[in-house]
């Protein structure tokens, strides 16, 4: 069972590189999502997703963008990156319309800006 | 909006011993979920257990359960018989039921095992 599958699972860039973090499911899952991970400031909510062409902001959305295209994929793009995105990134899918349902998680993407 | 607090940054336990999380919410909704994820130096999120709030029943997952007080708008997590293997980060996490499935993470609590 693939789950969510994120990569790379580490990167260094340089200050004003671009780049994109990879997102794939293959669970059917409507909701995907992005969230960055930062001591002491648990788990925040990038960018999110309720189907195909469908995206919206979440707590932190400021220098990155998403889209979603297809139903399995959910890609996170770095515009230009700044030392204050290092972090670790996950990616995250779950159903949306089924109760009670767990969200399954990709194994992270630790990204270091220099 | 929600938040979720948890304010003990690290704690430590002897193996075999029983240790207890603190976790709490703020929400203006009646109906939610509350969940506990581990992630262990692998980084894996792992979900160790789940409580729906509308149930006054607390979860429990073998050595893994939780006292859930709704009014007190607490969710903490006790660990039994603590094996080495339980050694991570621990995070609380509360969903709303309608609406999108976004999930509000606390600061998380590193839990130490000593063999």
């Amino acid at each position: 069972n693939a789950g969510v599958t994120q990569t790379p699972k580490f990167q260094v860039l340089k200050t004003g590189q671009s780049m994109t973090l990879q997102c794939a499911q293959d669970m059917n899952h409507e909701y995907m999502s992005w969230y960055r991970q930062d001591p002491g400031m648990g788990l925040r909510l990038i960018h999110y997703s309720v189907g195909a062409g469908i995206t919206d902001q979440g707590e932190v959305p400021n220098g990155y963008n998403v889209s979603r295209s297809t139903t399995e994929d959910f890609p996170l793009r770095l515009l230009s990156a700044a030392p204050s995105q290092t972090s670790v990134y996950f990616c995250a899918s779950s159903y949306l319309r089924r109760t009670n349902t767990e969200a399954f998680f990709g194994q992270g993407t630790r990204l270091t800006v220099v | 909006a929600q938040t979720v607090t948890q304010s003990q940054p690290e704690m430590s336990v002897q193996e075999a011993e029983t240790v207890t999380l603190s976790c709490t919410y703020d929400t203006s909704e009646s109906d939610y979920y509350l969940f506990w994820y581990k992630q262990p130096p692998s980084r894996q999120m792992i979900l160790v257990i789940r409580q729906e709030a509308y149930k006054q029943q607390n979860a429990t997952e073998n050595r893994f359960s939780v006292n859930f007080q709704k009014a007190a708008k607490s969710f903490s997590l006790k660990i039994s018989d603590s094996q080495l293997g339980d050694a991570a980060m621990y995070f609380c996490a509360y969903r709303a039921i309608q609406g999108a499935q976004k999930l509000v993470f606390g600061q998380g609590t590193r839990l130490t095992i000593n063999p």
